[in-house]
Parts: C-alpha cells; sequence; structure tokens
C-alpha cells in the first residue's frame, strides 16, 4: 500500500532560521512527489514537482529536494508569511491516478 | 473560470439527509478530483475523472457515496443517507492531464448533525 509520513508533525522557527521539512513515502513505482502549502480555511497550494531521485526545484526561500525514499523541502531564512501546513503527496506509477497525501507539517515562523 | 469553485461552501444537514455538493473546474482542465478532508490531516482522495469518464472510485467510503460529470466539466458529488461520521471538508481538484499538478477550490464543509 502507498504510504506517505511527514516530519516534524509541525515546527516553530524564529524568522531567519533556516530548516527542512521531511517527507517520507513507500510507493510501487513513483510517477511523481507534488508539495503543495496549505494556509488556514484555504485549498492547498501547488509548490513544485518532482519527478526523478536527485532532482531540485527551487521557488523564492524554498528549495525541494527529492531521493528514492524522501523529499525534503529546505527553507532559507523564511518569513512569518512562510508560515502554513505544508503538505506532500506521491503519485504512483501503474494504471490509477490517485494521489496519497501526507499529513502535513505545521510551520509557524515567528517575527 | 479563472479558479476552481465548490458550492455550497458550507453545508449543515440532519442525519439521513441527501447532500450533493458541486464543483466547478478550470475550464480547460481535463482531469477532476474529489477528496475528504479531516483537521488537521491531507486530503483523502475519493474518486477522480478524465473527462466525463471515472476511472477510479476505489476512495469513495461507501455505496451511499458517488460522483458525476457528465459533460466532462462541473462535477457534482452526492452522499446519501447522510451520517454523522460523513463531516468533513469536502475538496475538489483540477489538472489539466493526468499527471499535472492539480487545482485546489475552496471546499465544502458539510456538517451533519
Amino acid at each position: 500500500e502507498d504510504q506517505v509520513t511527514q516530519s516534524p508533525e509541525a515546527l516553530r522557527l524564529q524568522e531567519g532560521e533556516s530548516s527542512s521539512l521531511n517527507c517520507s513515502y513507500t510507493v510501487s513505482g513513483l510517477r511523481g512527489l507534488f508539495w503543495y502549502r496549505q494556509d488556514p480555511g484555504k485549498g492547498p497550494e501547488f509548490l513544485f514537482t518532482l519527478y526523478s531521485a536527485g532532482e531540485e526545484k527551487e521557488k523564492e526561500r524554498l528549495k525541494a529536494t527529492l531521493t528514492k525514499k524522501e523529499s525534503f523541502l529546505h527553507i532559507t531564512a523564511p518569513k512569518p508569511e512562510d508560515s502554513a501546513t505544508y503538505l506532500c503527496a506521491v503519485q504512483a506509477g501503474g494504471s490509477g491516478q490517485n494521489f496519497v497525501f501526507g499529513p502535513g507539517t505545521r510551520l509557524s515562523v515567528l517575527p | 473560470g479563472a479558479g476552481v469553485s465548490q458550492s455550497p461552501r458550507y453545508k449543515v444537514t440532519k442525519r439521513g439527509q441527501d447532500v450533493t455538493l458541486r464543483c466547478d473546474p478550470i475550464s480547460s482542465h481535463a482531469t477532476l478530483y474529489w477528496y475528504q478532508q479531516a483537521l488537521g490531516q491531507g486530503p483523502e482522495f475519493l474518486t477522480y475523472f478524465n473527462y466525463e469518464a471515472q476511472p477510479d472510485k476505489s476512495g469513495l467510503p461507501s455505496d451511499r457515496f458517488s460522483a458525476e460529470r457528465p459533460e466532462g466539466s462541473i462535477s457534482t458529488l452526492t452522499i446519501q443517507r447522510t451520517e454523522q461520521r460523513d463531516s468533513a471538508m469536502y475538496r475538489c481538484a483540477s489538472s489539466l492531464g493526468a499527471f499535472n499538478e492539480q487545482f485546489f477550490g475552496p471546499g465544502t464543509r458539510l456538517t451533519v448533525l
């Protein structure tokens, strides 16, 4: 069964304090790994897609990396507006198209 | 449309009633997904459509749940004989194709009393 776990469950950072969020997955043939940001009361907002081990994507203070078993979302010098829940999702290979989401990491960046 | 829209945003119903939730995807998007999201959790897959075809219903919790997308655009999710455990946020997402990123709507918060 395809599974996604994320750690830590919650993370509090001071503004400017860099850190990383982890997404570990077990899937029968990874088609893609997706990172989303979700603000309270809103739907998830797409950030990145990673397709193969070794791939990296960057956007402003965020950088996502992928290995065969996990992905990291690195946050460099975060600002309070980066506070949100960060969700990871995998799409498995095969005939199905369903996505499996992790439970998310709740990030708080304090000024 | 400019984004994915869902209606109603909030629905309160009594146990045993039927409810229908609506999703209006981004107009150029072929693929549409329905998810259930509990508080503090990630979205959980229910079903998806490629245009009007519904290849995968494996995530629907029971046969009380059904979804349609008859003309390949707007979709509805119907829950018959609602139960308290059906209370959740129901989210719709659409994508250009099967393996593209998804764009989510604001969700419908369903409360079953």
